[in-house]
C-alpha cells in the first residue's frame, strides 16, 4: 500500500491564481481530512469527508472547496489564492471507527506571492 | 470552543527522561492522541488514551486524567532521533473522527 499520497510537493502561486491539491489513499478508508499547518503551529482542519459524496466544513474552510467523488480521492481547491493561504497542507485518512488513528500524507508546501 | 495547551519548546539531554504536558478544555471528550512530527515531515501516530491511566509503548508512555483535562507524554532513554515536534490532539465527543490539535511542543535532544 502507498498509504496517503499528495501532489504536488511544492508550489508557488501568484495572488488570485487557482489550483487543486491532490490527495489519494489506497487503504479503503471512509474518512478523509484536509489540514493546514502554519510555521511553528499546530494543525487546523479545513474540510473533512465521511464518505464518497459527503463533505463538511472544519475550523478554517474559507477560501477553499473540496469534493469527494470516489472513496480514494479528496482534492482541495483554492479558487483565488491569497498570501494568507501560504502554508503546508496535509491530507489524512482514517477508518470510520471512532477510535481509529489518522494517517497523514507527506504534505504540500504552498507559497502565495 | 476548544482549547489545547502545551509548551512551545523543551530541551533535554540524550539518555534522559522528558515529560511533555498537554491540558485541554473541549466541548466534549472522546479520546486524546499524541503524534510525532519531524521537521518537514508528516505527523505520525504515537499513542491514544480514552480512559484514565497510563499507556506504555516501549520508550514512550502516555497518561490521561479526564477529570483534570490533562495528559502527558513521557519519553525515556532519549535518543537524538527523538528531536521532533510532539502534537497533542483531542477528539471532542460526537465530532465523528475530527481532531483538534494543540500547537505542538518542539523537543530538542542534545548530546
Amino acid at each position: 500500500n502507498a498509504g496517503v499520497t499528495q501532489t504536488p510537493k511544492f508550489r508557488i502561486l501568484k495572488i488570485g491564481q487557482s489550483m487543486t491539491l491532490q490527495c489519494a489513499q489506497d487503504m479503503n478508508h471512509n474518512y478523509m481530512y484536509w489540514y493546514r499547518q502554519d510555521p511553528g503551529m499546530g494543525l487546523k482542519l479545513i474540510y473533512y469527508s465521511v464518505g464518497a459524496g459527503i463533505t463538511d466544513k472544519g475550523e478554517v474552510p474559507n477560501g477553499y472547496n473540496v469534493s469527494r467523488s470516489t472513496t480514494e480521492d479528496f482534492p482541495l481547491r483554492l479558487e483565488l489564492a491569497a498570501p494568507s493561504q501560504t502554508s503546508v497542507y496535509f491530507c489524512a485518512s482514517s477508518l470510520d471507527s471512532s477510535t481509529d488513528t489518522q494517517y497523514f500524507g507527506p504534505g504540500t508546501r504552498l507559497t502565495v506571492l | 470552543g476548544q482549547n489545547i495547551d502545551q509548551p512551545t519548546e523543551m530541551t533535554a539531554t540524550e539518555g534522559a527522561i522528558v515529560q511533555i504536558n498537554c491540558t485541554y478544555q473541549t466541548s466534549g471528550f472522546n479520546g486524546l492522541f499524541w503524534y510525532q512530527q519531524h521537521a518537514g515531515e508528516a505527523p505520525t501516530f504515537l499513542s491514544y488514551n480514552v480512559l484514565d491511566g497510563l499507556e506504555e509503548k516501549g520508550r514512550f508512555s502516555s497518561f490521561l486524567s479526564r477529570s483534570k483535562g490533562y495528559s502527558y507524554l513521557l519519553l525515556k532513554e532519549l535518543q537524538m532521533k527523538d528531536s521532533a515536534s510532539y502534537l497533542c490532539a483531542v477528539r471532542p465527543h460526537n465530532a465523528g473522527n475530527m481532531l483538534t490539535f494543540g500547537g505542538g511542543t518542539r523537543l530538542m535532544v542534545k548530546p
